[in-house]
């Protein structure tokens, strides 16, 4: 069964630092979404990107978030200067269609220190 | 804002038993989804439901919807072990852009 697959599977960071987390999405899905999950907690929504462009953000998407696909195959999420509330596991996600669901990546575990 | 209500929160329940997870949301959405999430783990999906009325069942698990009530339902038949994970219900938005998520349902069944 084809699956998302996301690379490094957990990263350790200091605070202030940047850090890049990266997925490559299904072959031919379309859609493609971060979410992130603080330890425990429910599953919060950060950015949805189509055709090369941001579709929404959540508030949580600030500047210092970017998303970008720099090939036909990556799906990257940036942060530039991280602060320990960025600790998280950071899904990655994607759909052929919309309305349909999602298939969700294993999921990157960051850590800021 | 969209509200994705589930409960309970934690469900101790002895193998055999049966048992119910209960999702609300807020909106107009006629469909919903269901992800098992072990611990450490991704989000795996067990149901996609898309219209009003659905029913889908998967082994001991079976999820139903009622977009009238905006209620869907996890039932679970005759617990096992394997069954413990955490189960959360998704809505979503009205763009289709994201998924609002239940708090999830922390199920530990007992041998």
């Amino acid at each position: 069964e084809p699956e998302v697959t996301q690379t490094p599977s957990h990263q350790v960071t200091q605070m202030g630092q940047e850090v890049i987390l990266r997925c490559v999405p299904i072959s031919n899905h379309l859609y493609f979404y971060w979410y992130r999950q603080i330890l425990g907690q429910k599953v919060e929504f950060l950015v949805s990107f189509y055709n090369n462009e941001i579709s929404e953000k959540s508030e949580i998407f600030d500047d210092q978030f970017s998303v970008e696909r720099p090939d036909g195959s990556n799906f990257t999420l940036k942060i530039r200067s991280t602060k320990l509330e960025d600790s998280a596991m950071y899904f990655c996600a994607s759909s052929e269609v919309t309305g349909s669901g999602y298939t969700f990546g294993s999921g990157t575990r960051l850590t800021v220190v | 804002e969209l509200k994705v209500e589930q409960n309970p929160l934690f469900l101790s329940m002895q193998e055999g038993k049966n048992y119910t997870i209960y999702c609300n949301y807020s909106t107009t959405s006629d469909r919903l989804y269901w992800y098992r999430q072990d611990p450490g783990k991704s989000l795996e999906s067990l149901f996609v439901l898309l219209s009003n009325g659905a029913v889908k069942q998967e082994g001991r698990l079976m999820a139903s919807l009622d977009t009238k009530a905006r209620l869907s339902t996890l039932h679970i038949t005759a617990a096992v072990h394997d069954l413990s994970a955490t189960y959360f219900c998704a809505v979503d938005s009205d763009n289709f852009n994201k998924f609002y998520f239940g708090s999830g349902t922390k199920l530990n069944v007992k041998p």
